[in-house]
């Protein structure tokens, strides 16, 4: 299938701990991005990448750290996670180009920190 | 800054109603707008796009007008379904800030047969 695949669907994790989300993209695409929605089902940018160069890092507590080994994958690593962080975590991609500004996005990873 | 304002919820509509969600920006270049769709459960689709001023964006039935006079793009459709019932999001994208999406905060959609 063509399309933005997120694993795992679903996280669940104890205070503290360490864990990573994982994004992928078979469309071709330049330019991926990580949302984060809240609980009120509020949607925010977190980081944006491009052909494997960070672009985008809104204000995101360094304890996030994307990682893009290339353009066709877009990680996100979590340090010493907190009840704070318990949200649905959506990747997106887009192609380059003047024009081409419409982004795909993935399932998304619920991540649930006990 | 860059913001988006849509319509609370939720709106509660019955099968076949006229649907209109608001949605108006603020924006400091010349955005492009979006309605993205998503259903319980799943992540995000967009359900249709504008790039310019007095573009018209349509899908499913479902349409928008990019408003420069009016900072607006109100989505609107004229016979709903109970399988419309989502969460609706308006959004913007500026070139100069790397093509982000500025969402608003969702408006819940439900349709009774």
């Amino acid at each position: 299938d063509t399309a933005v695949s997120q694993t795992p669907k679903y996280l669940v994790t104890q205070m503290g701990n360490d864990k990573s989300i994982k994004c992928e993209q078979n469309l071709g695409h330049d330019t991926m991005y990580w949302y984060k929605q809240d609980s009120k089902k509020f949607l925010k940018i977190m980081f944006s990448y491009n052909n494997k160069e960070l672009i985008i890092n809104e204000t995101v507590p360094n304890r996030f750290s994307p990682k893009s080994p290339d353009k066709a994958h877009l990680n996100l690593h979590i340090n010493s996670l907190e009840l704070g962080d318990s949200a649905v975590y959506f990747c997106a991609s887009s192609p380059q180009g003047l024009t081409k500004i419409e982004q795909f996005f993935g399932p998304g990873t619920r991540l649930t920190v006990l | 800054g860059n913001s988006v304002t849509q319509m609370e919820g939720p709106v509660t509509l019955s099968e076949e109603a006229f649907l209109t969600i608001n949605c108006t920006y603020t924006a400091t270049g010349y955005p492009s707008l979006f309605w993205y769709v998503q259903y319980p459960g799943e992540g995000l689709q967009l359900l249709l796009k504008a790039t310019k001023a007095d573009d018209k964006g349509s899908n499913k039935g479902f349409e928008a007008t990019y408003r420069k006079e009016t900072t607006s793009f109100h989505l609107e459709k004229g016979s709903v379904q109970v399988s419309d019932s989502a969460v609706y999001f308006c959004a913007l994208s500026l070139m100069e800030y790397g093509n982000k999406l500025v969402f608003g905060a969702g408006t819940i959609l439900r349709v009774k047969s």
